[in-house]
């Protein structure tokens, strides 16, 4: 079975300033890899996805990622963050024989102050 | 921005009574999945369907579970005897396929509170 790793909890960081949030993941096979962000009072929105090819993936508003087999780790980056970035952030995956199913990370939560 | 709407928005039930949330795919989205997230940021993927047929759930043992996704109507789930412990976030998703690399386009959820 795969699971995901999100070793942060929480992350503060001011405005401006460059951003990484870890995810490691553990699956049998090269899973689908996704980071999803959710704000107050909303559900999940979808920021890239992951599979095969470029190893960094560029997303909405600015983020992207970085796809490491050799350290299962599926990082989200971003140069420049923004108060409105602050949100939970959720890295999860999906393997091929689960049909849309997604194992989610615990989140880590963003604090963007100014 | 999602077009999957969820109502209500908020469900408060006291232990024992029936808890029912609705769900309204985004249009042209075949495949429906219902998670469960509790305050611990924890989800659980209950069951997901294509057209009307259910796919994949859970072991819903407990038979207090129910969801459909009927033509021409709202998706539902349904707890047939809420329990203190369903409090959570009920979050409806729909994809346009349902292969793995498939997006979710997420609702804003029905958060369910059980006295």
């Amino acid at each position: 079975a795969q699971s995901v790793t999100q070793p942060d909890a929480r992350v503060t960081v001011s405005e401006g300033a460059s951003l990484q949030l870890r995810c490691k993941y553990s699956s049998s096979v090269t899973p689908y890899l996704f980071w999803y962000v959710q704000y107050p009072r909303q559900g999940l929105q979808l920021l890239l996805k992951y599979y095969s090819g470029d190893p960094v993936v560029q997303g909405v508003n600015g983020f992207e990622a970085e796809f490491s087999k050799s350290n299962s780790s599926f990082h989200l980056r971003k140069a420049s963050v923004h108060w409105s970035d602050s949100a939970v952030y959720f890295c999860a995956v999906s393997i091929g024989q689960v049909v849309g199913q997604l194992t989610f990370g615990s989140g880590t939560r963003l604090q963007v102050y100014a | 921005n999602s077009k999957v709407i969820q109502t209500p928005r908020y469900l408060v039930k006291g232990q024992g009574q029936k808890a029912k949330m609705r769900c309204i795919p985004e249009k042209g989205h075949p495949v429906v999945f219902w998670y469960q997230q509790n305050k611990n940021n924890e989800f659980k993927f209950l069951i997901n369907f294509q057209n009307q047929e259910v796919l994949q759930q859970i072991d819903m043992t407990e038979k207090r579970f129910s969801a459909e996704c009927p033509s021409n109507s709202p998706c539902s789930l349904e707890i047939q005897s809420s329990e203190a412990g369903d409090s959570a976030l009920y979050l409806c998703a729909s994809s346009p396929g349902h292969s793995s690399a498939e997006t979710l386009y997420f609702g804003s959820g029905t958060r369910l509170t059980v006295l």
